[in-house]
Parts: structure tokens; sequence; C-alpha cells
């Protein structure tokens, strides 16, 4: 595709739930990052993908969250178990390797739980 | 610690006054100063990278300098469109993560 892309845009879920939220990269981009972003502060990161090395998960706030990466594609984050403080806004971004500097982002996936 | 500062935290300015937006920031061996700008639910677009204190990148009505402790991005003669969150990040030391700031609303008023 032209761009990254997320799924879904908005999702509403119950306190205890799991949810699923999925990034497609750019195409020939091997590096894939997931981001949280909450009002007023400044994007969170969370986790990061290059080509076919070990993901460096540094930045998961609790063992409730986990991402996974396909193919060297498709990217889906998992959060188990959500609570409210998880509502946000997730973003995913992609970039050529050593391009960290130049992130392409898509337009996020907004969680609220209620 | 490796911080970034943005201010303020909102401008509002009518259709062609000019102004800046301030990021300062704390970091330990600068590699990278990063401008994005973010529309209303859409993901951050990048704009500019800068290097190096004295370093200018322009770009249609913006001009993005960087000194050793904080960058501004200049918005002249602003239009509606030009309205946005616009984000600040840097990039230090080995470390291929950017810091981001929390941004600054612009919103210019026709």
């Amino acid at each position: 595709g032209a761009g990254v892309s997320q799924s879904p845009s908005n999702k509403v879920t119950e306190k205890g739930k799991d949810v699923e939220l999925r990034c497609d990269p750019i195409s020939g981009h091997t590096a894939l990052y997931w981001y949280r972003q909450s009002l007023g502060q400044g994007l969170e990161f969370l986790i990061y993908f290059q080509g076919n090395s070990a993901p460096d998960k540094s930045g998961l706030p609790s063992d409730r969250f986990s991402a996974e990466r396909t193919g060297g594609s498709v990217s889906t984050l998992t959060i188990q178990r959500t609570q409210q403080e998880d509502s946000a806004v997730y973003l995913c971004a992609s970039s050529l390797a050593g391009r960290d500097n130049e992130q392409f982002f898509g337009p996020g996936t907004r969680l609220t739980v209620l | 610690e490796d911080q970034v500062t943005q201010s303020p935290e909102a401008l509002r300015l009518q259709e062609g006054e000019s102004s800046s937006l301030n990021c300062s920031y704390t970091v330990s061996g600068l590699r990278g100063l990063f401008w994005y700008r973010q529309d209303p639910g859409k993901g951050p677009e990048f704009l500019f990278t800068l290097y190096s204190a004295g370093e200018e990148k322009e770009k249609e009505r913006l001009k993005a300098t960087l000194t050793k402790k904080e960058s501004f991005l200049h918005i002249t003669a602003p239009k509606p469109e030009d309205s946005a969150t616009y984000l600040c990040a840097v990039q230090g030391g080995s470390n291929y993560q950017l810091i981001w700031g929390a941004g600054t609303k612009l919103i210019i008023k026709p």
C-alpha cells in the first residue's frame, strides 16, 4: 500500500478483555515501531522490530502487552486483561533500515477501555 | 535523563501572524532533532531533521533552527491549513529510540 495502515481505527472494550491491534507497514520497510499516545503527553515507545533481529521490547509497560511481527511485515500488538489506563491512541510506524529518524506513521488505533 | 519539553502547549494566531514554537532538549550526544506535524485523527508526519547547532531547514512557511539546547520552529505568515500539533523529538547517543515532546497545538484563525 501507499502508507502504513492500522486496524481497527477505533476499539471500545470492557475492562479485563483482550484486544489485538494490527499494523501493516510500508512495503520494503524493515523497521517497525509501536507507540502509545496519551492526551497531553509525548509519544511513548513500546516496541521495535528490525528485520529478523530480536525485537526491542524495553518499552512495553507490563507483561500484559506483547507484539509479534510475522514474515517481516504485518505486526500485531496484543493487550491482555485490558485496564482503563490502557486507553490511548496506539500508533504504528515503519522506516527503512537505519532511517529511524524518518518514520512513517499510520493513523493509529484509538482504544477505549470502559 | 534524556528529555524534551515543548512550549507553548497551545498557540492561537491570526492568519498571517508569524511566530515561533520552542523545543528544549536534554540529551547525551545529540544525533538528531526531528520535527513532525500531526493532524487530528492522523499519525505524525515527518517535517525536518536537524543534526548540529546552527543548522537550519525550510519548507514552505516553516523554518526549523537548532542550538545546543533548543530548537525553534518558525512559522511565517501562517495560513489556516497550518493548524496542527507540531511534535519535536530527539535521538541521542547510540540509541535509535526517539524521545518525544508533548507537542504544541497551533491554531491559525482566518
